[in-house]
C-alpha cells in the first residue's frame, strides 16, 4: 500500500525566514503534485512533477522531485503572511497497483507566517 | 473559465437517512474523482470515473457508498444508511487525460456532510 508522509506536521516561521517541508513516498511513481489549501476552502494545485531531477518555482516556492529517494521538497524563501495556508503533497501515477487517475495525499502540513 | 461546481456546499442530516451530493465537473474533462477529507487529514480517494465508467472505485470504504456518471458529465456520490462516521468534507476534482495535462487535478468547494 502507498504512503505519503509529509514533514513536519506543523511549521511556525517568521516573515523573511526560509524553510524545506519534505515529502516521502513508499512506492514507485512517475508523478508528485503540491496543493495549497486555504482554511475553509478547496484544494488549489500549485505543481505538477513529472520526472527525476523535476524543479519548479512559482514565487517565493519552489518544488523539486528525486524519485530514486522517493522524495519531494517544497522550499519556502523570505515568507511572507499570504503564504499561511496548508501544503499537500500528493502521489499519482502508476504506483505500486493504484490506478492512473487516484491520488494519495500525505497529512498535510500547517504553515503560519508570523510578522 | 468555470471550475468544478458542487452541490449542496452543505448538508446536514439524521443517521440512518440518504443523501446525495452532486459534482459537475470542468467543461470537457473525461475524468472526475470523489474524494473524501476529514478535519486535520489529507484527502482520502474514493472513486474515479474516465468517461461514464468507474475506473477505479476501491476506496469507496462499503456498499452504502455508490457514484454515477450517467452521461460523462455530472456526477452524484449517493450514501444510504448514513452514519455519524461518514461526517467530513467531500471533493470533487477533474482532469482532463489529454496529452500534457499530466493528469492534473482541479477541485471544487466541497460539500461538508454533517451527520447527526
Amino acid at each position: 500500500e502507498l504512503k505519503v508522509e509529509q514533514n513536519p506536521l506543523f511549521l511556525s516561521m517568521q516573515e523573511g525566514k526560509n524553510y524545506t517541508i519534505y515529502c516521502n513516498y513508499s512506492t514507485t511513481s512517475d508523478r508528485l503534485y503540491w496543493y495549497r489549501q486555504d482554511p475553509g476552502k478547496s484544494l488549489e494545485s500549485l505543481f505538477v512533477l513529472l520526472s527525476n531531477g523535476a524543479v519548479k518555482q512559482e514565487g517565493r516556492l519552489m518544488a523539486s522531485l528525486d524519485t530514486k529517494a522517493r522524495l519531494s521538497t517544497l522550499h519556502i524563501t523570505a515568507a511572507v503572511h499570504d503564504l499561511s495556508a496548508t501544503y499537500f503533497c500528493a502521489v499519482g501515477g502508476l504506483a505500486g497497483g493504484t490506478s492512473y487517475g487516484k491520488l494519495t495525499f500525505g497529512q498535510g502540513t500547517i504553515l503560519t507566517v508570523h510578522p | 473559465g468555470a471550475g468544478v461546481s458542487q452541490t449542496p456546499s452543505n448538508k446536514v442530516t439524521e443517521k440512518g437517512k440518504y443523501v446525495e451530493l452532486r459534482c459537475d465537473p470542468i467543461s470537457g474533462h473525461t475524468a472526475l474523482y470523489w474524494y473524501r477529507q476529514s478535519l486535520g487529514q489529507g484527502p482520502e480517494f474514493l472513486i474515479y470515473f474516465q468517461g461514464t465508467g468507474a475506473a477505479d472505485d476501491s476506496g469507496l470504504p462499503n456498499d452504502r457508498f455508490f457514484a454515477v456518471r450517467p452521461e460523462g458529465s455530472v456526477s452524484t456520490l449517493k450514501i444510504q444508511r448514513t452514519e455519524r462516521g461518514d461526517s467530513a468534507v467531500y471533493l470533487c476534482a477533474s482532469s482532463s487525460h489529454s496529452s500534457g495535462s499530466y493528469n492534473e487535478q482541479f477541485f471544487g468547494p466541497g460539500t461538508r456532510l454533517t451527520v447527526l
